[in-house]
């Protein structure tokens, strides 16, 4: 069974300053993707990043990229320049390919807390 | 304003009584979800709908009973819930269910349940 493992339950930063959240997941798959969603107080949840497992290249999204090692089945999430407004609830999520769609497994989250 | 809204926001109900919570999507998806969010435990799927058919019931008590009557639309019914059911009830909707699970799921903004 997959299984995703974000190790950090609370992390803070200062504003502006360089954030990195760990996450890591169990699979025999060789195809699947994965996925960071953010929680912000208002409870929504909003995806913030996808990859795809057959792309080498990491993704990026503006101050968002990810650390994807496929390898090591590692999937970070490093967060630049950071903002108040990043304040929130952060889960790592992985899919599999061509699997029942919506069957996303989530880690237990981490909560971030930027500071001004 | 997000594309997938969800009512009531928050809801309080006996372990005697019957109520529903209601979602609605706008963003012309075919697919539609329920999750359970609790304190101590990660994201759990509990139902998918497609095209108004449901397509996965991970093991959820009969206690909860979905309803899709169209693709815009999906109900929880609730009924003689028990305490430990109390949690963050979030819909979400992807464009498609099956084939590439890299389809975006995108949630709402939840209902809060409390069972007394």
């Amino acid at each position: 069974a997959q299984t995703v493992t974000q190790s950090q339950p609370e992390m803070s930063v200062q504003e502006a300053e360089t954030v990195t959240l760990s996450c890591t997941y169990d699979t025999s798959e060789n195809n699947y993707y994965l996925f960071w969603y953010k929680q912000p107080p208002s409870r929504q949840m909003i995806l913030v990043i996808r990859q795809e497992a057959y792309k080498q290249q990491n993704a990026t999204e503006n101050r968002f990229s990810v650390n994807f090692q496929k390898a090591a089945k590692s999937f970070s999430l490093k967060i630049s320049d950071s903002q108040l407004g990043d304040t929130a609830m952060y889960f790592c999520a992985f899919s599999n390919y061509g699997g029942s769609q919506g069957n996303l497994i989530f880690g237990k989250g981490t909560k971030l807390s930027v500071k001004p | 304003e997000t594309g997938v809204t969800q009512t009531p926001r928050h809801l309080v109900m006996g372990m005697t009584n019957k109520k529903s919570l209601k979602c609605e999507q706008h963003l012309g998806h075919n697919a539609m979800y329920w999750y359970k969010q609790s304190a101590k435990k990660p994201l759990e799927l509990m139902f998918v709908y497609s095209l108004e058919e449901r397509v996965e019931n991970n093991s959820v008590p009969s206690r909860f009973s979905p309803e899709c009557p169209n693709s815009s639309h999906l109900f929880l019914h609730l009924h003689t819930l028990q305490p430990e059911d109390s949690a963050l009830y979030l819909c979400a909707s992807s464009q498609d269910s099956v084939g590439h699970s890299g389809n975006t799921i995108y949630f709402g903004e939840g209902s809060w349940l409390t069972v007394v």
